[in-house]
């Protein structure tokens, strides 16, 4: 069974661009969540969606935007990139509908984006 | 607001020998994940805990949950080179995953 699907895995960019990332779940998942990862905050949760709803947020501004497709595949968008939006974007699957019961996220690759 | 917090942040370890890596958070929580990361790498996950008391093993490490104290332990016994690795843990909270700072752990002969 194929693993979680990550696109591009490298990228740079230069600061007020944009960029979109893309990401394909396991067949089957249909929860899709993004996570940032910086040497400085860690891993943090940037959003869940689940059947092109999002459903849950972090705390990130709203440069910062998501959607997904019917067939499960999201993307993640940054609007006017800055410095500090260099990081590690980490995208997972999991199958659960019910966000109260368990959960396991599978993740991708991850793309690493850099901003100059 | 849900809080992780690992110690130690760094381990050294030698070689045959038994360590442990705590994980303490703040609010009620019974799903508890435990991920490694290989520099450059992605999250692979190691265990799954859902409930008090729950413990896994998979071979040199073993992984516990007491919801009650709110802990999670991770346990390595006689740490070998391929252990070396971040680890990290991660509580559940609906569907949204908050981690730990991570635990990088180097071990040499």
């Amino acid at each position: 069974k194929a693993g979680v699907t990550q696109t591009p895995r490298y990228l740079i960019k230069t600061r007020g661009q944009q960029v979109t990332l893309s990401c394909s779940p396991i067949s089957g998942h249909r929860s899709v969540s993004w996570y940032q990862q910086t040497p400085g905050q860690g891993l943090q949760f940037l959003f869940e969606y689940f059947s092109e709803t999002q459903r849950n947020k972090g705390n990130f501004p709203g440069r910062f935007s998501g959607r997904q497709f019917s067939n499960s595949r999201s993307e993640m968008n940054v609007s006017t990139l800055e410095l500090g939006d260099s990081a590690l974007y980490l995208c997972a699957s999991s199958l659960a509908a019910d966000r109260g019961l368990y959960n396991e996220q599978f993740f991708g690759p991850g793309t690493r984006l850099t901003v100059l | 607001e849900l809080k992780v917090e690992q110690n130690p942040l760094f381990l050294s370890m030698q070689e045959g020998k038994n360590y442990t890596i705590y994980c303490n958070y703040s609010t009620t929580s019974d799903r508890l994940y435990w991920y490694r990361q290989d520099p450059g790498k992605s999250l692979e996950s190691l265990f799954v805990l859902l409930s008090n008391g729950a413990v896994k093993q998979e071979g040199r490490l073993m992984a516990s949950l007491d919801t009650k104290a709110r802990l999670s332990t991770l346990h390595i016994t006689a740490a070998v080179h391929d252990l070396s690795a971040t680890y990290f843990c991660a509580v559940d909270s609906w569907g949204k995953l908050q981690f730990g700072a991570g635990t990088q752990v180097v071990v040499t002969p």
